[in-house]
């Protein structure tokens, strides 16, 4: 299984700072999503990015996937409240058992 | 459509009982997944599915959890005997190619505690 790792795990900030959260690998993947999980649901995802250094908008939320395509970053402009919750990248391969998701980040947003 | 329904939502267990946990896909989708997710040890892949066959299962703790789908719209972990460590929520998703590499939909869970 490839690893991911993402960083920080915990963030808390009050409404309307901007943040970045990162998604590294040592592997290269053939694709990379991003999902968010609240509080008692399953994650829903939010975003997938295929080609390197591609770059997705999703209102607020700027998701950029690494050159090599082994590292991601989602960056909130403004958060608010309703960005609350833990943020799973997951890496997509093209072999061996390429199916894997972070360790998460915890994010809280004071209003 | 309803998405993936699991049930039950909550269950709460003794140590050593069979404990059952039911997942239905979306209809049409051709792989189905079990995670269990615990704070410790993050959202951990347990064994997934492509067209009702298991083909990675790896991620099962040991042998006292075991899957079945007997078909594409019903599939089933079970765990006997219980212990307390496998207390955790557990999510079954689905994914329309077979192989997984597209969108996961994730059903609510099943909170498991067992006591």
């Amino acid at each position: 299984t490839q690893l991911l790792e993402q960083s920080p795990q915990f963030l808390s900030i009050q409404e309307g700072e901007n943040l970045t959260v990162y998604c590294n690998s040592s592997s290269v993947f053939s694709s990379l999503q991003w999902y968010r999980q609240e509080p008692g649901e399953g994650p829903v995802l939010l975003v997938t990015v295929v080609t390197g250094g591609e770059v997705k908008k999703l209102k607020r939320l700027t998701f950029q996937f690494g050159d090599a395509r082994k590292d991601s970053s989602l960056h909130i402009t403004a958060a608010q409240p309703g960005d609350t919750g833990l943020y799973l990248c997951r890496g997509v391969a093209n072999a061996g058992n390429m199916l894997t998701f972070g360790g998460g980040t915890r994010l809280m947003v004071k209003p | 459509d309803a998405g993936v329904i699991q049930s039950p939502r909550h269950e709460v267990t003794e140590m050593g009982q069979e404990v059952t946990l039911r997942c239905k896909p979306i209809s049409g989708h051709n792989s189905l997944f079990w995670y269990r997710q615990t704070m410790m040890r993050g959202l951990e892949l347990l064994i997934y599915f492509n067209n009702n066959v298991p083909i990675d299962d790896s991620g099962m703790p040991e042998d006292r959890f075991s899957a079945k789908m007997p078909n594409a719209s019903f599939s089933t972990l079970k765990i006997q005997p219980s212990e307390p460590r496998d207390s955790a929520v557990y999510f079954c998703a689905s994914s329309l190619t077979a192989g997984g590499r597209d969108t996961q939909y994730f059903g609510p869970g099943t909170r498991l505690t067992v006591l």
